[in-house]
């Protein structure tokens, strides 16, 4: 089955503990993001990824790591998580980067509720 | 002013109703994406469009590309459509680098649909 996963699906965690959050995809996508939700906020983007070994920030980078050393993993990493970036976290992926004409599908993991206190 | 601009927020209907969610943007756009939101959370992707209008099952899709506009259609509503519908755009903007393809979210709009 096709699918983007995630873990962990939930998170609680002290302010400072470094975390890692996985996402993976079996769809052999090019192009993988990383959103938070927040409310009244919509998603955001933080990092993507064009391939392997080539990401960049999105709208809201503060705060987080990214690594794409693999086709199929996007690791979002929290070195030092503060409490507002307590939120729910998407990994999406689709085939390949947009055109400047055209588009894909995104498929997105089922998402990561992380608090932090 | 956000970008992406989804009316109404939220809305309730009764089973078997007829339901239109619409989205206004103000950017250029090469693709606007219809996307599902569970109260579980998972996010699926209903439709993508850059023209015209696409139907699958009971949901139809329709984008006007000179107003700026697209709406989401429910026919025959059932309670298991109950869920945040997001409307979100591919953007075309131009910077000092190059182009930039960012997808826009709106904020989406929540959706019960009553027995």
């Amino acid at each position: 089955e096709a699918q983007v996963t995630q873990n962990p699906r939930y998170l609680i965690t002290v302010t400072g503990k470094k975390l890692t959050v996985t996402c993976s995809q079996n769809m052999n996508h090019e192009y993988m993001s990383w959103y938070r939700q927040d409310p009244g906020l919509g998603l955001r983007q933080i990092y993507y990824s064009m391939n392997v070994e080539v990401t960049d920030k999105g709208d809201v980078p503060e705060g987080y790591k990214v690594s794409r050393k693999e086709k199929r993993n996007f690791p979002l990493i929290l070195e030092s998580p503060s409490p507002n970036q307590t939120s729910l976290y998407f990994c999406a992926s689709s085939l390949s980067y947009p055109g400047q004409a055209f588009d894909y599908e995104q498929y997105f993991g089922p998402g990561t509720r992380l608090t932090v206190t | 002013k956000n970008e992406v601009e989804q009316s109404p927020q939220n809305l309730t209907a009764q089973e078997g109703e007829f339901i239109t969610i619409n989205c206004s943007y103000s950017v250029g756009i090469s693709a606007l994406h219809w996307l599902q939101q569970h109260p579980g959370g998972g996010i699926v992707s209903l439709f993508m469009l850059s023209s015209g209008k696409k139907k699958h099952g009971r949901l139809i899709a329709t984008i006007n590309i000179q107003e700026k506009h697209s709406s989401l259609h429910i026919t025959a509503s059932h309670p298991r459509d109950s869920a945040v519908y997001i409307c979100a755009v591919r953007s075309l903007l131009m910077n000092y680098g190059g182009a930039t393809n960012k997808l826009i979210f709106g904020t989406g709009t929540l959706l019960a649909v009553q027995p």
